[in-house]
Parts: C-alpha cells; structure tokens; sequence
C-alpha cells in the first residue's frame, strides 16, 4: 500500500511563473490536507479538502493560491504569480475519515523554491 | 485560537540516555488531541505518539512516552534509550475534537543524538 505521493519533490520556479503541486493520498483516503513550511519553522495549515469539496481554507492566501480535489486524480495546489516569500516545503496529508482522532498520513513534500 | 509552543530549538543527547522534549499548549477547548511527530532530513512526517486528553494515561509507545499534564497544558515527550535514528526534529501538535479540524504545529525541536 504506497503512501502518501508527493511531486515534484523539488520544483523551481522564476518569479511570476506559476507553480503545481501534485498529491496522490493513500489508498482508500478520501480526506486531504496541506500544509506548509517556511524555513526554521513548524508546519502550518493551508487547506482541507475532501473529493470535489473544499472543506476549510482558512489558512490559505486568498490571492494566487488555490487548491482542487477532483473526484479522479490527485489533489492540486495551485500557486499562481510566484514571488519569493512562496518559497517553502509544502506537504500533503490524508486519512481516510474525518475523524478528530484519525492518523494523518503525510507525503515527503514539494520543496519549491522561487528564483 | 490554538497555540502551540517548544521553548528548546534545539536539544542533544548521548546514545543510550534519556531526554525530554518539552511542548506547551493554549486552548479553550475540554476535547482534543496531542501528537508528537518526527521529521528526520528525508522530510517525512513520521507520527511518533498522540495522546487523547480525556484520558489521563499517558501513552507509551516502546522507548517513547509522554508526560501529560491537562491543568498545566504542558505534553512532554520523553525519549529513553536514545539510538543514533531518533536524530530529528520533532513537532508537537495539536487537534481539536471536532471532525475535520486541522493540526497546529509548534516550531519543532532539533534533536541531536551524540555517539
């Protein structure tokens, strides 16, 4: 059973260009979060989605950032007009409920890094 | 809004010995949970032991348990006969009892394990 898919691993962009980021959950989960991380920092929740449903995105930029779970292929964040400030690890999570007490399964995350 | 703290950036250790990992936390909440994750350089999140607050057990999982004090909202981790692999960093975290609800990341730990 693979676990969660992340990619790319890393990801470079020049400023203004556009960045996709691809997460594949575990089989059977149908619940995805992403997060991010700055450098020296903890991880910090971007975006909770479930299939063809954003749940919460309180924690997401309300420009340039945006984030689908289709009901076929993976989840997509989307991060359009790439400034340098967007350079961090993002990381996908996913479960299979929406349980309170449900493990999180993360991937290894996308390293994207803005020129 | 929930807040989660780690007060030691950095911490080491000799193998074989004991360290404790401190994490404090803010909340209004009466249910939620408490996960310790380890992040070593590959970047994946690995969950280590989570902890529900409505039992006042504290969990244990083989050399890693925690130090659970409700009142004090303080959740310590503790790392017994510690091996060269637990070289990394480590995240408290908090989720509130309610379905769907995200993690919130403390700032991490950076644990170094001396030969």
């Amino acid at each position: 059973n693979a676990g969660v898919m992340q990619n790319p691993r890393h990801l470079v962009r020049r400023r203004g260009q556009e960045a996709r980021l691809r997460c594949s959950p575990m089989k059977g989960h149908s619940h995805v979060y992403w997060y991010r991380q700055l450098p020296e920092e903890g991880l910090k929740f971007m975006v909770y989605l479930q299939k063809e449903n954003i749940i919460d995105e309180s924690g997401m930029p309300k420009e340039r950032f945006s984030a689908e779970f289709p009901k076929e292929g993976p989840s997509i964040l989307r991060i359009q007009q790439v400034v340098r400030g967007d350079s961090a690890a993002y990381f996908c999570a996913s479960s299979p409920s929406e349980g309170a007490y449900e493990k999180l399964f993360f991937g290894s995350g996308t390293q994207l890094s803005v020129l | 809004a929930q807040t989660v703290t780690q007060s030691q950036p950095e911490m080491s250790v000799q193998e074989a010995e004991t360290v404790t990992l401190s994490c404090t936390y803010d909340t209004s909440e009466s249910d939620y949970y408490l996960f310790w994750y380890k992040q070593p350089p590959s970047r994946q999140m690995i969950l280590v032991i989570r902890q529900e607050a409505y039992k006042q057990q504290n969990a244990t999982e083989n050399r890693f348990s925690v130090n659970f004090q409700k009142a004090a909202k303080s959740f310590s981790l503790k790392i017994s006969d510690s091996q060269l692999g637990d070289a990394a960093m480590y995240f408290c975290a908090y989720k509130g009892g309610t379905s769907g609800s995200r993690l919130t990341f403390g700032e991490g730990t950076q644990l170094t394990v001396n030969p």
